[in-house]
Parts: structure tokens; sequence; C-alpha cells
């Protein structure tokens, strides 16, 4: 089945700890991104691939780190320095470019810092 | 700047009655839309979409309607069901160049009532 993939599904943080939330897709999408939802809010974009090798910062970069070794892997290290983690994670990816191309997002992950 | 607006953060419809869920827009150069469906602690799955050069898609019990001149869309659920009640995105699409990128409204709960 093609997909996205995200580990783990809940993931607890002590304050001062950086964590890393894995995202592996197989639909063969150049384009890979992160997104954040707070509870009763919409999505706003962390960071986003548009090929292996290259990320850029979307609106809420600051604390958060990405790499982009592998076509298929984007994960996300959420680090110290993100002064309100608590959130739900959305990994997604799509083509790069195309007439009416969508976007597909992974199953979330749910981080709580504790 | 918020470039997609959902301006209803909810909505109560009857079970059997229509759904009309609204979506605004103020960048004139998307050239396509998306409607993406999330249920709690999961992710957004698409739902229909529609081309800037198009004013109706319609899909079973689901219809997206485009009205450039006003920068509106709407997505119309007739009959509408229970298990419609979730939390519904809409998305924009700017094709840049070689990269098309995705711009999310905050969203609608839509609750409906048995």
């Amino acid at each position: 089945d093609g997909g996205i993939t995200q580990s783990p599904k809940y993931l607890f943080r002590k304050e001062g700890q950086n964590v890393t939330l894995s995202c592996e897709q197989n639909l063969n999408h150049d384009a890979m991104y992160w997104y954040r939802q707070d509870p009763g809010q919409g999505l706003r974009l962390i960071y986003y691939s548009q090929i292996v090798n290259d990320f850029q910062k979307g609106d809420i970069a600051e604390g958060y780190s990405v790499s982009r070794e592998k076509k298929e892997s984007f994960p996300l290290t959420v680090t110290s320095a993100q002064k309100n983690p608590t959130a739900f994670y959305l990994c997604a990816s799509s083509t790069r470019a195309g007439a009416g191309n969508t976007i597909y997002f992974g199953e979330g992950s749910w981080l709580t810092v504790v | 700047d918020q470039q997609v607006k959902q301006n209803s953060p909810s909505l109560s419809v009857q079970e059997g009655r229509i759904s009309i869920l609204n979506c605004d827009y103020t960048n004139s150069m998307f050239d396509y839309f998306l409607w993406y469906k999330k249920y709690p602690a999961e992710g957004p799955t698409f739902l229909i979409s529609i081309s800037s050069i198009k004013d109706k898609n319609e899909d079973g019990r689901f219809t997206v309607f485009l009205n450039k001149s006003a920068k509106h869309l709407s997505l119309h659920i007739v009959p509408s069901q229970p298990g419609d009640s979730a939390v519904y995105f809409c998305a924009a699409i700017l094709a840049q160049y070689n990269f098309n990128k995705f711009y999310f409204g905050s969203g609608t709960k839509l609750n409906v009532k048995p």
C-alpha cells in the first residue's frame, strides 16, 4: 500500500530534550512537508523540501530542524529551543509540480512535553 | 498574511440537510483548490478539488463551487450524514517555478446531528 508513515504516534518529551519524529513515504513524491496543528487551530507549515538534500523554512521553523538525505524520508527534530512543542505534527508529501496535484498526509504524531 | 481564510470555525447541521462550508482567498493567481476532511488525531484526507478554470465540480454528495470574481469557494454536502462530522480544510495551490505551494485555511468543524 502506498502512503506516508509517521512514527511514533505518541511521544512524551522532558523539558530540555531533543526529539525526532520520523516520516517515510513510498509514493515516489519529490516534495515533503511538516505541519503543526494546535488544538482548535489550522495547519502551520514548519519546513518543506522540494527535493533530496534541499529544504526551506516554513512559517514557524524556529526551534525545529530537518534533513532530507533520502527521497523517502524527512525526519523532524524538535529541539529544546522550541518553547511550546506540545502539538499534533503532520507530515505530508506531493509531486513537485503539475496541474491539480494533491498533498497527502500521514496519520500524525502527538508530542507532549512533560 | 493568511491568503486562504475560513471565517466560520464551526457549523452545526441536522442530518439529511445541506451543509455549506465556505472559504475565501486573496491571491488571484491560485490555480487549483482542494478540500480536505480531518477526524481528531488523524491526518487530513483529500475530499474534492476544482481547477480555477471551472466553477463547479461534483463527486457524489460533495460539490465544490468556485466564484473567481468574489475569490470565494464553497463545499456543499447533500444530504449531510453524522459520519460527515469532522474538521474541513480548504487549500489553494500556487504554481511557482517547478514547484506547487499549498496554502491552507484554518478549518471549519462540522457537526451533523442525528
